[in-house]
């Protein structure tokens, strides 16, 4: 456990579904991200929350939703998604420049 | 061009061997370099993490910075089967709270009994 939790580690839906991945942090961190890593990209940064606040959208299509209702919590929420939307997201936090620390990441399958 | 190359592998040593991992960036301005592991089907995992130019040793890893080339390196000493995953370079700017790191592709290792 790192801390870090991503629920559920797998989802498959369909393009006309809404979904919503889960995050939770229990190391005290002010910062969380959403990453998306697909397969021989780098990881792809999606928002930035700093103390509850977006700070940072990365031009991420609106089929993307997210929602920080506390430092301790963030939600993906999913609607009308391609089947290249199928990746890796991964959740992480931070207090500091020096690093992150990941969960295990949610495999989405869109069909 | 990307801000950041890293050679994908995948990267096939025996047993004992040394690995090189390496990754060279574009943008001057970052200060803070990171070395993640990652296995299958997990996220990615902080390893080792430098401040600017320089050297760090921790047991049989060490990460080498050399800002002037704008070039880092991994060394891994006497491998082990259980090092066999993904290594991602990654580094920041140093923003405060919420950096953003900007990552390499990663590059599979794969150490062989």
């Amino acid at each position: 456990e790192t801390g870090v939790t991503q629920t559920p580690r797998h989802l498959v839906m369909g393009m006309t579904n809404k979904k919503s991945l889960k995050c939770e942090q229990h190391l005290g961190h002010n910062a969380m991200y959403w990453y998306k890593q697909s397969a021989k990209k780098p990881l792809e940064l999606m928002f930035v929350y700093n103390f509850k606040e977006q700070t940072e959208n990365n031009s991420v299509p609106s089929r993307f939703s997210p929602e920080c209702p506390n430092s301790s919590h963030l939600f993906l929420h999913l609607h009308t998604l391609q089947p290249e939307d199928s990746a890796l997201y991964l959740c992480a936090s931070s207090q500091d420049s020096i690093g992150y620390t990941f969960g295990s990441g949610t495999r989405l399958t869109v069909v | 061009q990307k801000e950041v190359e890293q050679d994908p592998g995948p990267l096939s040593v025996p047993e004992g061997a040394i690995v090189s991992l390496n990754c060279t960036y574009s943008n001057s301005a970052f200060q803070y370099f990171m070395w993640y592991r990652q296995y299958s089907r997990k996220g990615p995992e902080l390893l080792m993490y430098t401040y600017s130019s320089g050297n760090k040793e921790d047991g049989r890893f060490t990460a080498q910075v050399d800002k002037s080339s704008k070039y880092i390196s991994l060394f891994i000493r006497d491998s082990q089967p259980s090092d066999s995953a993904t290594y991602l370079c990654a580094m920041s700017l140093p923003t405060g709270t919420a950096s953003k790191l900007t990552f390499g592709t990663g590059t599979r290792l794969q150490v062989m009994l």
